[in-house]
C-alpha cells in the first residue's frame, strides 16, 4: 500500500527553465510534508517542508505548494541548475505520532547544461 | 563534521551471518530512526528510538531484526542469520525531540553474498 506516491519517475529540464516535481499521497491524517534530496552513495538531504495548515512555503529557488482536497502537493525549482540534479524524495508525516517519515519512491531531476 | 555519522559505509556479509550497523546522532539530538531503501524503491520505516527505548518498531521484520540506543555509545541496527532479500542501504536519521526534519547519514549498504 504506497501511501506516497511520486508517479514520474524521472523529469529533465534545461538549465534556467523550472522544474516541478509531484507527488500524491493517501491518507489523510498526513499533516506535514518534507521534500528530500539526494545523491548517488548519499543520505537524504532536508530541503523544505510545509504544514497541512499552509498552501505554499517558498525557501530561495524552492517553492512547495500544497492542495489538501487533492492530496496533492508539488516541489517548484526555478531557475534549476546542474547542481540540482539528484533524485528528489516526498515525505509525509503525521504528527504527534512517532514522526516516522513515510517515502515516496523518488523521481529523478536531470539538469541538462 | 557533526552530521549524523554512520558506519561501517559498506558492509558484506556471507548468508547466516550477522550484521550490525552503527549510527552516532547529530550533537544534541537524542532520536533515532532507522529507514532501509531497497534498489530502486524510497526509503522505508524501521524502528524510532530514543535513548535506552524503543518507540516505535512497526517496521521492523519480526525476526532476525533488532535495534537498540543505549545510554553511551550509537545506535546499533542489528541483523541475525542474513539472507540475501537483506541486501540494501540502510539509513540513520536523528532529530532533536522527535521533531522534524529528521536529519540523515550517508547510509551503509549491506551486500549479503
Amino acid at each position: 500500500d504506497q501511501q506516497v506516491k511520486q508517479n514520474s519517475p524521472s523529469l529533465s529540464v534545461q538549465e534556467g527553465r523550472i522544474s516541478i516535481l509531484n507527488c500524491d499521497y493517501t491518507n489523510s491524517m498526513f499533516d506535514y510534508f518534507l521534500w528530500y534530496k539526494k545523491y548517488p552513495a548519499e543520505g537524504p538531504t532536508f530541503l523544505i517542508s510545509i504544514s497541512s495548515i499552509k498552501d505554499k512555503n517558498e525557501d530561495g529557488r524552492f517553492t512547495v505548494f500544497l492542495n489538501k482536497s487533492a492530496k496533492h502537493l508539488s516541489l517548484h525549482i526555478v531557475p534549476s541548475q546542474p547542481g540540482d540534479s539528484a533524485v528528489y524524495f516526498c515525505a509525509a508525516i503525521v504528527q504527534g505520532g512517532s514522526e516516522k517519515l513515510v517515502f515516496g519512491k523518488g523521481t529523478k531531476l536531470t539538469v541538462n547544461p | 563534521n557533526a552530521g549524523v555519522m554512520q558506519n561501517p559505509r559498506h558492509l558484506v556479509r556471507r548468508r547466516g551471518q550477522e550484521a550490525r550497523l552503527r549510527c552516532s546522532p547529530m550533537k544534541g539530538h537524542s532520536h533515532v530512526y532507522w529507514y532501509r531503501q531497497l534498489p530502486e524503491e524510497g526509503l522505508k520505516f524501521m524502528v524510532y528510538l530514543q535513548k535506552e527505548n524503543i518507540i516505535d518498531e512497526s517496521g521492523m521484520p519480526k525476526e532476525r531484526f533488532s535495534a537498540e540506543f543505549p545510554k553511551e555509545g550509537p545506535s546499533i541496527l542489528r541483523i541475525q542469520q542474513v539472507v540475501r532479500g537483506d541486501s540494501a542501504a540502510y539509513f540513520c536519521a536523528s532529530s532533536p525531540k522527535g521533531s522534524q526534519p529528521q536529519h540523515f547519514g550517508d547510509g551503509t549498504r549491506l551486500s549479503i553474498l
